[in-house]
């Protein structure tokens, strides 16, 4: 109930081409959905969020997509760089104290 | 604004020694946690803490301590480490109000239990 599943593990993108990351979740009182972006030896940052009365998202390249009666949401980076290789993670929180995260995707774009 | 800050940034213990990981946060943010993330594992929220004086278990508690007498402050402590202990750790902040509870994450702590 409580877990954010996430696909794939990782993933490799031509530059330019389009990344996308899927997460789905069980727990239909989460009320905000962020995704958080790492690089490596940093930690993570929030890139973009989403509540659940909004089917999209966009933020420059960034967008996120929200299917309630599904109960998924996934992340689309559009014209992807090698810039924007780094970790990411979904995540769903219950309120105002807490966050799940979900496994992370290793995301690489090839120059 | 530092931000978040963590130290050390890395640290080897021996198994069944003790230590305390450091965090500190000048953003007057209220909530404060600590995360371990191990790889392909996310991240798991060890111990949170709503304000000084107030502190709550996560997912992964065991083995750890942690205390809030600041606001500024929330120290992590380690006893009697174990190898299972090896990990990145994290420390957070956040000040949550309606419509966004964005946390900030520190650089992390690389711990490795030999």
């Amino acid at each position: 109930q409580q877990q954010v599943k996430q696909s794939p593990q990782s993933l490799i993108v031509q530059k330019g081409g389009i990344s996308i990351i899927n997460c789905a979740y069980e727990n239909t009182a989460f009320d905000y959905f962020p995704w958080y972006q790492q690089f490596p030896g940093k930690g993570p940052a929030l890139l973009i969020a989403i509540r659940p009365d909004v089917s999209e998202k966009k933020e420059g390249r960034f967008t996120i997509s929200f299917n309630k009666s599904a109960k998924q949401f996934s992340l689309h980076i559009m014209d992807s760089q090698p810039g924007d290789s780094a970790t990411y993670f979904c995540a769903a929180s219950l309120g105002d104290d807490k966050i799940i995260f979900g496994k992370g995707t290793r995301l690489h774009i090839l120059p | 604004n530092a931000g978040v800050t963590q130290t050390p940034k890395f640290r080897i213990l021996k198994i069944g020694q003790s230590m305390t990981l450091q965090c500190a946060q000048d953003m007057n943010h209220n909530y404060m946690y600590w995360y371990r993330q191990d790889p392909g594992m996310g991240l798991k929220l060890i111990y949170y803490s709503v304000g000084a004086g107030i502190t709550d278990k996560g997912e992964v508690p065991n083995g750890y301590n942690v205390s809030r007498s600041t606001t500024e402050d929330f120290p992590l402590r380690l006893e009697l480490a174990a190898p299972s202990q090896t990990s990145v750790y994290f420390c957070a902040s956040s000040y949550p109000r309606r419509g966004t509870y964005e946390q900030y994450f520190g650089p992390g702590t690389r711990l490795t239990v030999t």
